[in-house]
């Protein structure tokens, strides 16, 4: 199965942009999805097929995908935004559906 | 509104049984792939079972495979996960979530979850 390599944290300061990266080997041949968990509360898919929204989602999140790196990128970072951020594919080889560790987001 | 509501969560010992079950409304059940995902306490998501519509197709985690077993009745809107000879490394959140079909696979609908403990 693939083996998707997420950063364990990152900060950024209040209207900053955010870059989370999800990488993995030739990952950009794969629809890459991203989910935002808070605290004591279910996952919420933010980015699907590398960079659409769901509806009610805020255009500040953007995803990209390319080579061997995914990213998600959070423009004008807001407090509210400060969750753990988990990359997701759908392993073809296996059928398995495949998360990254998760990455930490700290708003200073 | 569209809704997913896990049960049958508990404390259970080394070696036993549990059957978790996920209660669906809002949508059209049997027109959905569904999932079940587990979180350990403080440690990320695992992916641990994969059902299609019409249960044709199911697939497991390496971690799970020949433990447990995913089924849906699609006539009581209802997804199910039988736990068998649990191990203290079961124990976590167990969440389920509904593949849109407008996701490419994504996960756009999850239950709040339920808790599995393994533990003598």
């Amino acid at each position: 199965s693939s083996v998707l390599t997420q950063p364990p944290s990152v900060s950024v300061a209040p209207g900053k942009t955010a870059r989370i990266t999800c990488g993995g080997n030739n990952i950009g041949s794969k629809s890459v999805h991203w989910y935002q968990q808070k605290p004591g509360q279910a996952p919420v898919l933010v980015i699907y097929y590398d960079n659409e929204r769901p509806s009610g989602i805020p255009e500040r999140l953007s995803g990209s995908n390319s080579g061997n790196t995914a990213t998600l990128t959070i423009s004008r970072v807001e407090a509210g935004d400060e969750a753990d951020y988990y990359c997701q594919v759908w392993d073809v080889s296996s059928d398995h559906r495949v998360f990254g560790g998760g990455t930490k987001l700290t708003v200073l | 509104e569209v809704q997913l509501v896990e049960s049958g969560g508990g404390l259970v010992q080394p070696g036993g049984s549990l059957r978790l079950s996920c209660a669906a409304s809002g949508f059209t059940f049997r027109s959905y792939e569904m999932n079940w995902v587990r979180q350990a306490p403080g440690k990320g998501l695992e992916w641990v079972s994969y059902i299609r519509t019409t249960s044709t197709t199911v697939y497991y985690a390496d971690s799970v495979k020949g433990r447990f077993t995913i089924s849906r009745d699609d006539a009581k809107n209802s997804l199910y996960l039988q736990m068998n000879s649990l191990r203290p490394e079961d124990t976590a959140v167990y969440y389920c979530a509904r593949e849109g079909r407008t996701t490419v696979g994504g996960m756009d609908v999850w239950g709040q979850g339920t808790t599995v403990t393994v533990s003598s």
